[in-house]
Protein backbone atom coordinates (compact mmCIF):
# COMPACT_ATOMS: atom_id res chain seq x y z
CA UNK A 1 0.00 0.00 0.00
CA UNK A 2 0.89 3.87 -0.21
CA UNK A 3 3.20 5.35 2.20
CA UNK A 4 4.18 9.14 2.96
CA UNK A 5 6.82 10.75 4.24
CA UNK A 6 6.92 14.12 5.22
CA UNK A 7 10.11 16.08 6.83
CA UNK A 8 10.73 17.99 8.53
CA UNK A 9 8.90 17.20 11.73
CA UNK A 10 9.47 20.51 13.26
CA UNK A 11 10.44 23.81 11.01
CA UNK A 12 10.91 27.61 12.77
CA UNK A 13 10.87 30.34 10.41
CA UNK A 14 10.87 34.12 11.19
CA UNK A 15 8.33 36.32 10.28
CA UNK A 16 8.26 37.26 6.60
CA UNK A 17 10.90 33.94 5.85
CA UNK A 18 9.79 31.32 3.31
CA UNK A 19 8.82 27.92 4.88
CA UNK A 20 9.16 24.64 2.19
CA UNK A 21 7.81 21.10 3.89
CA UNK A 22 8.61 18.10 1.31
CA UNK A 23 6.69 14.70 1.13
CA UNK A 24 7.14 12.01 -0.74
CA UNK A 25 5.21 8.68 -1.76
CA UNK A 26 5.69 5.10 -2.82
CA UNK A 27 2.66 3.87 -4.84
CA UNK A 28 3.29 5.29 -8.38
CA UNK A 29 -0.35 5.17 -9.02
CA UNK A 30 -1.50 7.70 -7.06
CA UNK A 31 -2.85 10.81 -8.66
CA UNK A 32 -3.73 13.70 -5.70
CA UNK A 33 -1.74 15.21 -3.31
CA UNK A 34 -3.47 17.15 -0.82
CA UNK A 35 -2.19 19.78 1.97
CA UNK A 36 -3.92 20.01 5.23
CA UNK A 37 -3.70 22.62 7.91
CA UNK A 38 -4.41 21.45 11.80
CA UNK A 39 -4.59 24.48 14.20
CA UNK A 40 -4.58 22.90 18.05
CA UNK A 41 -7.70 20.94 19.03
CA UNK A 42 -9.17 22.01 15.68
CA UNK A 43 -9.91 20.05 12.06
CA UNK A 44 -7.61 19.39 9.47
CA UNK A 45 -8.15 22.01 6.92
CA UNK A 46 -7.72 21.69 3.25
CA UNK A 47 -5.32 24.42 1.85
CA UNK A 48 -4.15 23.35 -1.13
CA UNK A 49 -4.03 20.48 -3.31
CA UNK A 50 -2.67 19.50 -6.53
CA UNK A 51 -3.31 16.58 -9.31
CA UNK A 52 -0.63 14.41 -11.08
CA UNK A 53 -1.20 15.81 -14.66
CA UNK A 54 0.04 19.25 -13.13
CA UNK A 55 3.31 20.61 -11.95
CA UNK A 56 2.81 23.95 -9.93
CA UNK A 57 0.00 25.35 -8.76
CA UNK A 58 -0.30 28.59 -6.41
CA UNK A 59 -2.63 30.18 -4.63
CA UNK A 60 -1.60 33.58 -2.80
CA UNK A 61 1.63 33.16 -0.64
CA UNK A 62 1.11 28.94 -0.80
CA UNK A 63 2.20 26.85 -3.53
CA UNK A 64 2.56 23.28 -4.34
CA UNK A 65 4.94 20.94 -6.86
CA UNK A 66 4.66 17.74 -7.06
CA UNK A 67 7.48 15.94 -9.65
CA UNK A 68 5.88 12.29 -10.44
CA UNK A 69 9.27 11.11 -11.63
CA UNK A 70 10.93 11.07 -8.38
CA UNK A 71 7.45 10.46 -6.56
CA UNK A 72 7.70 13.84 -4.15
CA UNK A 73 5.48 16.98 -3.60
CA UNK A 74 6.32 20.03 -1.96
CA UNK A 75 4.71 22.42 -0.31
CA UNK A 76 5.82 26.52 -0.32
CA UNK A 77 4.76 29.40 2.39
CA UNK A 78 6.18 32.65 1.27
CA UNK A 79 6.22 35.74 3.54
CA UNK A 80 5.29 33.91 6.63
CA UNK A 81 2.79 35.23 9.19
CA UNK A 82 2.55 34.72 12.74
CA UNK A 83 -1.25 32.89 11.48
CA UNK A 84 0.52 30.28 9.47
CA UNK A 85 1.88 28.46 12.81
CA UNK A 86 0.25 24.62 12.51
CA UNK A 87 0.92 21.34 12.21
CA UNK A 88 0.60 20.70 7.96
CA UNK A 89 0.06 17.36 6.42
CA UNK A 90 0.93 16.11 3.07
CA UNK A 91 -1.47 13.10 2.29
CA UNK A 92 -1.72 10.97 -1.21
CA UNK A 93 -4.29 9.26 -2.57
CA UNK A 94 -5.69 7.25 -6.05
CA UNK A 95 -7.91 10.00 -6.30
CA UNK A 96 -9.51 12.94 -4.64
CA UNK A 97 -12.74 10.57 -3.00
CA UNK A 98 -10.37 8.20 -2.11
CA UNK A 99 -8.82 7.13 1.18
CA UNK A 100 -5.92 9.64 2.28
CA UNK A 101 -2.63 8.25 3.46
CA UNK A 102 -0.76 10.80 5.12
CA UNK A 103 2.39 11.82 5.94
CA UNK A 104 3.60 12.40 10.13
CA UNK A 105 3.11 16.56 9.68
CA UNK A 106 5.50 18.90 10.28
CA UNK A 107 4.58 21.77 13.10
CA UNK A 108 5.75 25.20 12.02
CA UNK A 109 6.11 27.83 14.22
CA UNK A 110 6.78 31.50 12.86
CA UNK A 111 8.27 33.87 15.23
CA UNK A 112 7.27 37.12 15.55
CA UNK B 1 -24.19 25.56 4.14
CA UNK B 2 -23.31 23.29 7.12
CA UNK B 3 -20.24 21.14 7.18
CA UNK B 4 -19.70 17.91 8.86
CA UNK B 5 -21.22 17.56 11.68
CA UNK B 6 -20.27 15.08 14.18
CA UNK B 7 -21.54 14.31 17.48
CA UNK B 8 -20.39 14.27 20.27
CA UNK B 9 -17.58 16.69 20.64
CA UNK B 10 -16.13 15.06 23.59
CA UNK B 11 -16.50 11.60 25.06
CA UNK B 12 -15.42 10.19 28.26
CA UNK B 13 -16.49 6.67 29.29
CA UNK B 14 -15.03 4.08 31.52
CA UNK B 15 -13.00 1.21 29.89
CA UNK B 16 -15.61 -2.26 28.56
CA UNK B 17 -18.33 0.60 27.92
CA UNK B 18 -20.29 0.62 24.54
CA UNK B 19 -18.86 3.99 22.67
CA UNK B 20 -21.44 5.52 19.55
CA UNK B 21 -20.04 8.29 17.62
CA UNK B 22 -21.86 10.19 15.10
CA UNK B 23 -21.60 11.74 11.89
CA UNK B 24 -23.56 13.93 9.32
CA UNK B 25 -21.77 14.42 5.76
CA UNK B 26 -22.05 17.50 3.52
CA UNK B 27 -25.24 17.50 1.96
CA UNK B 28 -25.38 16.19 -1.44
CA UNK B 29 -21.69 14.64 -0.66
CA UNK B 30 -21.69 10.74 -1.60
CA UNK B 31 -18.31 9.11 0.38
CA UNK B 32 -17.45 9.47 3.64
CA UNK B 33 -14.55 8.67 5.47
CA UNK B 34 -13.79 8.08 9.53
CA UNK B 35 -10.14 8.61 10.77
CA UNK B 36 -8.41 8.42 13.68
CA UNK B 37 -6.00 10.43 15.17
CA UNK B 38 -3.45 9.61 17.87
CA UNK B 39 0.19 11.25 18.40
CA UNK B 40 2.33 7.87 18.22
CA UNK B 41 0.33 7.07 14.82
CA UNK B 42 -0.86 10.18 13.15
CA UNK B 43 -4.08 10.41 10.76
CA UNK B 44 -5.40 7.03 9.26
CA UNK B 45 -8.07 5.61 7.67
CA UNK B 46 -10.33 3.50 10.19
CA UNK B 47 -13.38 3.08 7.04
CA UNK B 48 -14.93 4.62 3.47
CA UNK B 49 -18.04 4.48 2.28
CA UNK B 50 -19.47 5.20 -1.05
CA UNK B 51 -23.42 5.75 -1.83
CA UNK B 52 -23.78 4.53 1.52
CA UNK B 53 -22.10 1.38 0.83
CA UNK B 54 -18.48 0.08 2.58
CA UNK B 55 -16.12 -0.04 0.41
CA UNK B 56 -13.02 -0.48 2.42
CA UNK B 57 -13.02 -1.45 6.01
CA UNK B 58 -8.91 -2.85 5.96
CA UNK B 59 -8.23 0.01 8.89
CA UNK B 60 -11.00 -1.35 11.47
CA UNK B 61 -8.56 -2.17 14.41
CA UNK B 62 -10.43 -5.26 15.26
CA UNK B 63 -14.10 -6.96 15.65
CA UNK B 64 -14.63 -4.30 18.34
CA UNK B 65 -14.44 -1.64 15.89
CA UNK B 66 -18.31 -1.16 13.75
CA UNK B 67 -19.54 1.48 11.17
CA UNK B 68 -22.95 1.96 9.42
CA UNK B 69 -23.95 3.94 7.00
CA UNK B 70 -28.39 3.60 7.11
CA UNK B 71 -28.40 6.97 4.58
CA UNK B 72 -26.72 9.09 2.31
CA UNK B 73 -26.73 11.89 5.46
CA UNK B 74 -25.86 9.94 8.59
CA UNK B 75 -22.96 7.23 10.18
CA UNK B 76 -22.20 5.86 13.48
CA UNK B 77 -18.52 4.14 14.65
CA UNK B 78 -19.31 2.43 17.63
CA UNK B 79 -16.65 0.40 19.43
CA UNK B 80 -17.87 -2.52 21.80
CA UNK B 81 -16.26 -2.80 24.17
CA UNK B 82 -13.89 0.50 24.51
CA UNK B 83 -10.16 -0.06 25.62
CA UNK B 84 -8.20 2.85 26.70
CA UNK B 85 -5.71 2.83 23.82
CA UNK B 86 -8.85 3.79 21.76
CA UNK B 87 -8.35 6.96 23.15
CA UNK B 88 -7.93 9.22 20.25
CA UNK B 89 -9.61 11.94 18.14
CA UNK B 90 -11.94 10.60 15.62
CA UNK B 91 -13.07 12.48 12.49
CA UNK B 92 -15.46 12.31 9.76
CA UNK B 93 -14.30 13.07 6.36
CA UNK B 94 -16.97 13.49 3.24
CA UNK B 95 -16.45 14.35 -0.58
CA UNK B 96 -18.48 14.30 -3.65
CA UNK B 97 -17.21 12.03 -6.26
CA UNK B 98 -17.68 14.51 -9.02
CA UNK B 99 -15.65 17.51 -9.56
CA UNK B 100 -12.72 17.41 -7.58
CA UNK B 101 -13.53 14.86 -4.59
CA UNK B 102 -11.45 17.07 -1.98
CA UNK B 103 -12.19 15.54 1.36
CA UNK B 104 -13.88 18.04 3.91
CA UNK B 105 -13.42 17.39 7.58
CA UNK B 106 -15.77 17.36 10.60
CA UNK B 107 -14.34 19.07 13.97
CA UNK B 108 -13.69 15.69 15.70
CA UNK B 109 -14.76 13.54 18.31
CA UNK B 110 -12.21 13.15 21.76
CA UNK B 111 -12.51 10.09 22.79
CA UNK B 112 -10.79 9.19 25.99
CA UNK B 113 -11.61 5.54 27.68
CA UNK B 114 -10.43 5.19 31.33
Amino acid sequence: GENVEQHPSTLSVQEGDSAVIKCTYSDSASNYFPWYKQELGKRPQLIIDIRSNVGEKKDQRIAVTLNKTAKHFSLHITETQPEDSAVYFCAASLSGNTPLVFGKGTRLSVIA
Amino acid sequence: DAGVIQSPRHEVTEMGQEVTLRCKPISGHNSLFWYRQTMMRGLELLIYFNNNVPIDDSGMPEDRFSAKMPNASFSTLKIQPSEPRDSAVYFCASSLDRGGGEQYFGPGTRLTVT
